[in-house]
C-alpha cells in the first residue's frame, strides 16, 4: 500500500464547477499538508500549505486536513479552464525539515 | 515567493555520456534541496537530499556512484547523471526548502527533461 493515495482522475468538469480534490495517507507522522499545480512539462507551484489538522482559505481555494480520518481535501470555487492541470498532494512529518511524499496526482480538465 | 531555476531545461544525450544539471535558489539561501525524478504521468519520487557541505543522503534504491549529487554552495546544488543510460531518461526536478522561517514549504525549479538515446 502507498503512502498516499490519490485518485490520477482524469476529472473534468465545466466551468464554473466546484472542484473537489482528496487524498489519504497511512503515516500518522505526517504533519505538513501541501497541495501543488503541476502544469505539463513544467516545476510543481506551491498553492497552499496547512500544518495539522483543519481548514485554510485563499482566494478560490480551500484546503482541508483531518488528521483523525487520514484524510486531506483542496477545494477549487468557480473553477476556471486555467485550473486545468495536474494537483499533487504531498506531505511530511516528523521533527526537522524533511523531503515530502507525493500522491500520485490527480489531473484536472476544466470545460469551457 | 522563493525562486528556484534549473538548467538546462532540456537536455538529450548519448548513451554512455554524462549529464550534469544546476539547480539555483535565485533569492534565498538554501541549506537543504531535494532531487526528484517523474516519470511520464507518475508522481515525484524522491532521489536523494543534499545538504549544504555533506553528502547527500539518497533515498533506497538510488545509485549514488550514478547519481552525483553536490551542493558547494548554499544556493547551487548539481545532480551529474555519469554514464546515462535510455533507462535514465525522465523528468529530474529540484526543489528547496524555504527561506528560515517557512520551515517545511518546499520550492520546485522547472524541471529538466533528460532524454537517451
Amino acid at each position: 500500500q502507498k503512502e498516499v493515495e490519490q485518485d490520477p482522475g482524469p476529472l473534468s468538469v465545466p466551468e464554473g464547477a466546484i472542484v473537489s480534490l482528496n487524498c489519504t495517507y497511512s503515516n500518522s507522522a505526517f504533519q505538513y499538508f501541501m497541495w501543488y499545480r503541476q502544469y505539463s512539462r513544467k516545476g510543481p507551484e506551491l498553492l497552499m500549505y496547512t500544518y495539522s489538522s483543519g481548514n485554510k482559505e485563499d482566494g478560490r481555494f480551500t484546503a482541508q486536513v483531518d488528521k483523525s480520518s487520514k484524510y486531506i481535501s483542496l477545494f477549487i470555487r468557480d473553477s476556471q479552464p486555467s485550473d486545468s492541470a495536474t494537483y499533487l498532494c504531498a506531505m511530511s512529518g516528523g521533527t526537522g525539515r524533511r523531503a515530502l511524499t507525493f500522491g500520485s496526482g490527480t489531473r484536472l480538465q476544466v470545460q469551457p | 515567493g522563493a525562486v528556484v531555476s534549473q538548467h538546462p531545461s532540456r537536455v538529450i544525450c548519448k548513451s554512455g555520456t554524462s549529464v550534469k544539471i544546476e539547480c539555483r535558489s535565485l533569492d534565498f539561501q538554501a541549506t537543504t534541496m531535494f532531487w526528484y525524478r517523474q516519470f511520464p504521468k507518475q508522481s515525484l519520487m524522491l532521489m536523494a537530499t543534499s545538504n549544504e557541505g555533506s553528502k547527500a543522503t539518497y533515498e533506497q534504491g538510488v545509485e549514488k556512484d550514478k547519481f552525483l549529487i553536490n551542493h558547494a554552495s548554499l544556493t547551487l546544488s548539481t545532480l551529474t547523471v555519469t554514464s546515462a543510460h535510455p533507462e535514465d531518461s525522465s523528468f529530474y526536478i529540484c526543489s528547496a526548502l524555504g527561506p528560515a522561517g517557512s520551515y517545511n514549504e518546499q520550492f520546485f525549479g522547472p524541471g529538466t527533461r533528460l532524454t537517451v538515446l
